[in-house]
C-alpha cells in the first residue's frame, strides 16, 4: 500500500452512529495528522498525534496510533450530518513534507 | 484564529501562460508548503520552504515551477508556462515549529484552457 492509505474508501452511516477510519503508512514518522476536507474546500486540521503517543482525543474525535503496525485510526462518535466530508491522514516520513492518503469519503445520513 | 489565506480563489489561464498563485501564511510560522490536488485525486506534495530556501521538492516540481517569499508575509508559487495537466487545486500550508500541525488555506482552483 502507499504511504498514508486510508480505508475504507467510502463509508455511509446514520446520524448518531460512530464512524471509524483507518490509515496505514510505510515509513517511520515523527507525527501523523488527520484532516477533513469538505467538497471543493481546503483541508481542516483535526488532530496531530506524535510518534510517541498512542491515543489522543479532541471533542468527538479519537485518534489512535500503533507505530509497530504503522497504522492509525480516527473515530468520530455520535456522528452528525455536518461530519459529511472526506478524511485524510498525512504522515511526515521524518522529512519536511507530508504525504497524504487517498482519503475516506464519509457520508452521514440524517 | 489566524488563517492561511490564498488568492485568487479561482484562476483561469490560457495554456502556455505564466501564472502566480499567492499565499499569506500565518504570521509567526516558519515552514511553508505548496500542495496540489487534481480533481478527485489525493493531495500531492510539491515543495517545502524554510529559512528562505527550498527544503524539499517533489518530482512534480520541475523547472516550470518556482517559489518565492518576496517579503515578510507573502509566499508565491509561479508556473512559467502552464500545461493542461497543471489544472488542479493548489493549496498553501504553513507550520510553526517541527511537530506542530500544518495549517492549510482554502486553495486556488487553477483551470488551464
Amino acid at each position: 500500500s502507499q504511504q498514508g492509505e486510508e480505508d475504507p474508501q467510502a463509508l455511509s452511516i446514520q446520524e448518531g452512529e460512530n464512524a471509524t477510519m483507518n490509515c496505514s503508512y510505510k515509513t517511520s514518522i515523527n507525527n501523523l495528522q488527520w484532516y477533513r476536507q469538505n467538497s471543493g474546500r481546503g483541508l481542516v486540521h483535526l488532530i496531530l498525534i506524535r510518534s510517541n503517543e498512542r491515543e489522543k482525543h479532541s471533542g468527538r474525535l479519537r485518534v489512535t496510533l500503533d507505530t509497530s503496525k504503522k497504522s492509525s485510526s480516527l473515530l468520530i462518535t455520535a456522528s452528525r450530518a455536518a461530519d459529511t466530508a472526506s478524511y485524510f491522514c498525512a504522515t511526515d516520513g521524518g522529512t519536511y513534507k507530508y504525504i497524504f492518503g487517498t482519503g475516506t469519503r464519509l457520508k452521514v445520513l440524517a | 484564529e489566524p488563517e492561511v489565506t490564498q488568492t485568487p480563489s479561482h484562476q483561469v489561464t490560457q495554456m502556455g501562460q505564466e501564472v502566480i498563485l499567492r499565499c499569506v501564511p500565518i504570521s509567526n510560522h516558519l515552514y511553508f508548503y505548496w500542495y496540489r490536488q487534481i480533481l478527485g485525486q489525493k493531495v500531492e506534495f510539491l515543495v517545502s520552504f524554510y529559512n528562505n530556501e527550498i527544503s524539499e521538492k517533489s518530482e512534480i516540481f520541475d523547472d516550470q515551477f518556482s517559489v518565492e517569499r518576496p517579503d515578510g508575509s507573502n509566499f508565491t508559487l509561479k508556473i512559467r508556462s502552464t500545461k493542461l495537466e497543471d489544472s488542479a487545486m493548489y493549496f498553501c500550508a504553513s507550520r510553526g515549529r517541527a511537530n506542530q500541525p500544518q495549517h492549510f488555506g482554502d486553495g486556488t482552483r487553477l483551470s488551464i484552457l
